[in-house]
């Protein structure tokens, strides 16, 4: 165990639906990532959350909101996905500074019918 | 952006055989280079790393060489075991203060046969 815990595990949503990801992570780490990991794709950043303010957006459609009250938790709010978005979504964490170790999270497998 | 090329795809050895997985970047400002293995419906783990002041890094049977000229670096197993069986991903990172941008590479099929 990394310390870094995603919920749910697995989540069917209809493409009119809205759901949340939470990622907890108990590292005392500063920064947090959000990944989407898809079939025969690389493993691509979504957002960086550095001190609970957001670094980098690498142009992830506006249906994907994310959220971190705190440096210890981190949402991604789902509103009206496309079944192209279905993936797993993988949280990250990582001590404050440069080139610094990312523990993942075991991540969300997102189904959207 | 950051572009990290990796080969192969897929990769088939004898157990005891050595393995080697390559990548090549493309933005010079990269810095960090970690390698993380993934194991069927498990999370990426990180097995070694290399900052780009250092030519090479060895740990234990995993050892990972860096060429900064020509924006590559490699992956190299030895003796290995079916365990060592999994996807390997590569990255690269310019980090900041901000926090890690890894950018991954199209992750390696290792598959170790008994």
């Amino acid at each position: 165990e990394t310390g870094v815990t995603q919920t749910p595990r697995h989540l069917v949503m209809g493409m009119t639906n809205k759901k949340s990801l939470k990622c907890e992570q108990h590292l005392g780490h500063n920064a947090m990532y959000w990944y989407k990991q898809s079939a025969k794709k690389p493993l691509e950043l979504m957002f960086v959350y550095n001190f609970k303010e957001q670094t980098e957006n690498n142009s992830v459609p506006s249906r994907f909101s994310p959220e971190c009250p705190n440096s210890s938790h981190l949402f991604l709010h789902l509103h009206t996905l496309q079944p192209e978005d279905s993936a797993l979504y993988l949280c990250a964490s990582s001590p404050e500074g440069r080139n610094t170790e990312a523990f993942f999270g075991q991540g969300t497998r997102l189904t959207v019918v | 952006g950051e572009n990290v090329e990796q080969h192969p795809s897929t990769l088939s050895v004898q157990e005891g055989d050595s393995a080697v997985i390559k990548c090549t970047y493309s933005d010079s400002a990269s810095n960090y280079f970690p390698w993380y293995k993934q194991e069927l419906g498990k999370r990426p783990q990180l097995i070694i790393d290399i900052r780009s002041n250092v030519g090479e890094k060895k740990d234990q049977r995993i050892a990972v060489t860096l060429n900064k000229t020509a924006k590559h670096f490699s992956l190299h197993i030895t003796e290995t075991q079916p365990e060592d069986s999994a996807v390997y991903f590569c990255a690269a990172s310019r980090g900041n203060n901000a926090g890690n941008m890894l950018t991954f590479g199209g992750g390696t099929r290792l598959m170790v046969k008994p």
